[in-house]
């Protein structure tokens, strides 16, 4: 069974751009999360998607956003980029609806914002 | 506080040495404790998991959790230079899609 793929693996971006990243889940998968990965802040939870609906929500600005399509793919976005938003960024399937669902990550997209 | 606080490392140790990493947690509604490992330029793998107190054995490691002092542990025995990671806990309540992680403890098996 194919893993969660991430594309692109390494961007690099500009202050004031946009950025689009996308997910791939593994097959069956309904839930996608999105993680973001800092040396400093460590992981910490963005957002969850669930049958194309928003299910929970981290703390991040409203500059964080993302949506999932009917086939579970998943895709985030980050505007007005700032130089802390240089991170990792993780994404995670799971079947989403049970207790004790374990995440499985994908390999993650490296943002560097210039 | 932090949520979860988990000693950074490094830790290094020699091949076949016992490992012991540790993680506090200050909610004490979190009912399920996961380990993840994470090598370096991939996504978090997840290793093992527990439900409430108690220890579970998988090979060579071994998770356990003291919920009345809430401190999770995570031993791995006979060390092996492939064990070199770092090592995330994430305790959570039944939202298992919303994890807290820790900062990671980074181990180093030297052979």
């Amino acid at each position: 069974k194919a893993g969660v793929t991430q594309t692109p693996r390494y961007l690099i971006k500009t202050r004031g751009q946009q950025v689009t990243l996308s997910c791939s889940p593994i097959s069956g998968h309904r839930s996608v999360s999105w993680y973001q990965q800092t040396p400093g802040q460590g992981l910490q939870f963005l957002f969850e998607y669930f049958s194309e609906t928003q299910r929970n929500k981290g703390n991040f600005p409203g500059r964080f956003s993302g949506r999932q399509f009917s086939n579970s793919r998943s895709e985030m976005n980050v505007s007005t980029l700032e130089l802390g938003d240089s991170a990792l960024y993780l994404c995670a399937s799971s079947l989403g609806t049970a207790d004790n669902s374990p995440l499985h990550f994908g390999n993650g997209t490296r943002l560097t914002v210039t | 506080q932090k949520e979860v606080e988990q000693d950074p490392g490094p830790l290094s140790v020699p091949e076949g040495a016992i490992v012991s990493l540790n993680c506090t947690y200050s909610n004490s509604a979190f009912q399920y404790f996961m380990w993840y490992r994470q090598y370096s330029r991939k996504g978090p793998e997840l290793l093992m998991y527990t439900y409430s107190s108690g220890n579970k054995e998988d090979g060579r490691f071994t998770a356990q959790v003291d919920k009345s002092s809430k401190y999770i542990s995570l031993f791995i025995r006979d060390s092996q230079p492939s064990d070199s990671a770092t090592y995330l806990c994430a305790p959570t309540t039944y939202n298992t899609d919303k994890l807290i992680f820790g900062t990671g403890t980074r181990l180093q098996v030297f052979p």
